[in-house]
C-alpha cells in the first residue's frame, strides 16, 4: 500500500517564478491538505481539498492556489514566488468520512527560492 | 494561541532512558495527535488520542491527555538512537479538520 507520495522532492526556483507541487494521497483517502513548514517551525496549514473543491483555507495569500483531481490527487501552485516562500511543503491525506481521523503525510517537497 | 505548544524545546538523553515531552493548548479540542519528523522530512503519525480518552499506548509510546489542564504528554520508554527526531503535537478543534502544530520538541538520543 503506497503511502502519500509527493513530487518533486527538491526544487529551486527564482523569485517571481511560478511553481507546481504534486501529491498523491494514500490509497482509500479522499481528502488532501497542504502545509508549509519553515526551517525550525511547525507546519502551517495552507488549505484542504475534498471533492475537488477547497474546503478550508489557512492564512495564506491568493498566490497560493490548489486543485484536486477526480482521482483525489492534488496540486499546489504558488505564483510570483518570494524568497520567504522557501520551505518544506507537506501534503497530508485523510478520509473525510472518518471525522478527525489520522492524517498521513508525504515526505515533502523542499522548495528553495533564490 | 490556538496551537499546541511543546515543552521542552530540546531534550537530550542517553540510550535506554525514558523521554517525556509535553504539549499544552488553550482551547477545547476534538483530538490531539503526536507526530515524529526525522531530519526535516515527512511527518510520521504516532498516536491519536480523542478528547474523551485519557491514555493510549502504542509499543514503547504512552500518551496521556488531561483536558482539564489542557495538556498532553508523550512518553517514550527505553529510548533508542533511532528515536532522535523532532516531535510535534497537533490539535483539531470544532468543525475544523486542519491540524494546528506547535514548534515541536527536538529529541536527541545519544548512543
Amino acid at each position: 500500500d503506497a503511502g502519500v507520495t509527493q513530487s518533486p522532492t527538491h526544487l529551486i526556483k527564482t523569485r517571481g517564478q511560478q511553481v507546481t507541487l504534486r501529491c498523491s494521497p494514500k490509497s482509500g483517502h479522499d481528502t488532501v491538505s497542504w502545509y508549509q513548514q519553515a526551517l525550525g517551525q511547525g507546519p502551517q496549514f495552507i488549505f484542504q481539498y475534498y471533492e475537488e473543491e477547497e474546503r478550508q483555507r489557512g492564512n495564506f495569500p491568493d498566490r497560493f492556489s490548489g486543485h484536486q483531481f477526480p482521482n483525489y490527487s492534488s496540486e499546489l501552485n504558488v505564483n510570483a514566488l518570494l524568497l520567504g516562500d522557501s520551505a518544506l511543503y507537506l501534503c497530508a491525506s485523510s478520509f473525510v468520512s472518518r471525522q478527525n481521523a489520522e492524517a498521513f503525510f508525504g515526505q515533502g517537497t523542499r522548495l528553495t527560492v533564490v | 494561541s490556538q496551537q499546541g505548544e511543546e515543552d521542552p524545546q530540546a531534550l537530550s538523553i542517553q540510550e535506554g532512558e525514558n523521554a517525556t515531552m509535553n504539549c499544552s493548548y488553550k482551547t477545547s479540542i476534538n483530538n490531539l495527535q503526536w507526530y515524529r519528523q526525522n531530519s526535516g522530512r515527512g511527518l510520521v503519525h504516532l498516536i491519536l488520542i480523542r478528547s474523551n480518552e485519557r491514555e493510549k499506548h502504542s509499543g514503547r509510546l504512552r500518551v496521556t491527555l488531561d483536558t482539564s489542564k489542557k495538556s498532553s504528554s508523550l512518553l517514550i520508554t527505553a529510548s533508542r538512537a533511532a528515536d532522535t527526531a523532532s516531535y510535534f503535537c497537533t490539535i483539531t478543534q470544532g468543525g475544523s479538520e486542519k491540524l494546528v502544530f506547535g514548534k515541536g520538541t527536538k529529541l536527541t538520543v545519544n548512543p
